[in-house]
């Protein structure tokens, strides 16, 4: 059964500081692992979608790795802002095709001014 | 493109009255929806997959009689909650999959039952 972590539950930073998320899987076997955002109160936003032959991807300010061997994820944002404050949430899809996500817990950011 | 809509997006019920929830994909037809559930600084939790014209598949734990899922086309699934209790009360939050398997998710609707 698939497990997902991600570490730490809770980071502040002050404002320009780059952040790394971490989030890590039980079952290497997966097709792919998406990164998402949640502000309260409101649904994800999809930020990024490594698919299993991928290491990595890029978008804007925001890269994500992926290692598979090790079961770990890394999201890495850049020059961090205020408005990057949310709940960062990986999720892991473990079947071929439109198959189910696995969620971490997320991660709630907070950049301060 | 790739919105996927939901309404309402928050409802106050009752203990006992049915309540339903509409998830749309507004921009692409969606091969399978996915209804989840997220409690205060939970994570999601998958109740259901649904293709469509076929019976949702539940997850171990989610009653399907109480959960009615309902996906008549390929932009429209419905979660219905039957004799909605204050433990009903939660995040549900719908995901939509096309051709490229990724997920879009809905803006999830607020259920309170009192």
């Amino acid at each position: 059964k698939q497990e997902v972590t991600q570490i730490p539950a809770a980071l502040s930073v002050p404002e320009g500081e780059n952040l790394v998320l971490n989030c890590s899987f039980t079952d290497s076997a997966i097709y792919n692992l998406q990164w998402f955002r949640q502000d309260p109160g409101k649904g994800l936003t999809s930020l990024l979608l490594i698919q299993s032959s991928q290491r990595e991807q890029t978008s804007g300010r925001l890269n994500a790795s992926l290692d598979k061997s090790s079961g770990r994820s890394t999201l890495y944002i850049a020059a961090s802002q205020p408005g990057d404050s949310a709940t960062y949430l990986c999720a892991a899809s473990t079947q071929g095709g439109s198959e189910k996500l696995v969620f971490g817990k997320g991660t709630k950011l907070t950049v301060n001014p | 493109g790739a919105v996927v809509s939901q309404h309402p997006s928050w409802v106050i019920c009752k203990s006992g009255t049915s309540v339903k929830i509409e998830c749309r994909s507004l921009d692409f037809q969606a091969t399978t929806m996915f209804w989840y559930r997220q409690f205060p600084k939970k994570s999601l939790m998958l109740m259901a997959t649904s293709n469509e014209g076929s019976k949702a598949t539940y997850e171990q734990g989610v009653e399907k009689d109480k959960f009615l899922i309902n996906h008549a086309s390929l932009t429209l699934s419905t979660l219905t909650v039957t004799s909605a209790h204050p433990e009903d009360s939660s995040f549900y939050i719908c995901s939509a999959s096309g051709l490229r398997y990724e997920q879009y998710f809905g803006p999830g609707t607020r259920l309170t039952v009192t």
